[in-house]
């Protein structure tokens, strides 16, 4: 099956820094999702991309679908984007394959 | 709002005992899953239906069954809980072929002691 790598695992900022996150994946895809698991628990989709550039206020994201990679910029962060950040996909299969996440923390 | 839903919510049950986990959609979605999440593991498969009558294993099927009688509701039994299975479950759906956004309903945390 397609394995599916988010880096770095851990990320603590201060508030109104940015960052970037990443999501490699190792075979082609016909589905890719971004999603934040809030501190209770939900998981919220943010993005579906896969391909190209989508942005969403301060989220945006890129995925090189040629390079098997995408990206999830968070620019000036708050304290409500804490939570770990997923990225999923899927290739000929319906079914998402999930990354271990990054769990970012943003402080005051 | 069409909308997907779990429950329970939350629930605590002793080794040995049957369960079951409910999944209701309203979008009327041909594909419906059940995934569960463990720290150190991210979310993985269980389960998976792409229509009625219609049911396929996941990654981490052992111990688990689920049956689609209708096209809203995606029930999964525990046949006989194990502590193993201690875990926080989510149902999810999308519409139908691949490549499409799947929605996640709010989780059940189950608890086997």
């Amino acid at each position: 099956g397609i394995q599916v790598e988010q880096s770095p695992p851990d990320l603590i900022l201060q508030e109104g820094a940015n960052s970037t996150l990443r999501c490699n994946f190792s075979d082609s895809v016909n589905n890719l999702q971004w999603f934040h698991q809030n501190p209770w628990g939900q998981l919220i989709n943010l993005f579906y991309i896969p391909s190209g550039t989508k942005q969403n206020g301060r989220l945006s994201a890129t995925t090189v679908a040629t390079e098997r990679y995408s990206l999830l910029y968070i620019s000036s962060s708050q304290t409500t984007d804490s939570g770990v950040y997923f990225c999923a996909v899927a290739g000929s299969a319906r079914q998402l394959t999930f990354g271990s996440g990054t769990q970012l923390t943003v402080l005051p | 709002d069409a909308e997907i839903t779990q429950s329970p919510r939350h629930k605590i049950t002793e080794t040995g005992r049957q369960v079951t986990l409910a999944c209701h959609q309203t979008w009327n979605h041909n594909n419906m899953f059940w995934y569960r999440q463990d720290l150190g593991h991210g979310l993985r498969l269980i389960h998976y239906s792409y229509g009625v009558q219609d049911t396929n294993k996941g990654e981490v099927s052992d111990g688990y069954s689920v049956s689609r009688s209708n096209t809203e509701d995606l029930p999964l039994t525990l046949e006989s809980a194990a502590s193993s299975q201690t875990s926080v479950y989510f149902c999810a759906s999308s519409p139908g072929g691949a490549g499409e956004t799947q929605y996640f309903g709010p989780g059940t945390r189950l608890l086997v002691l």
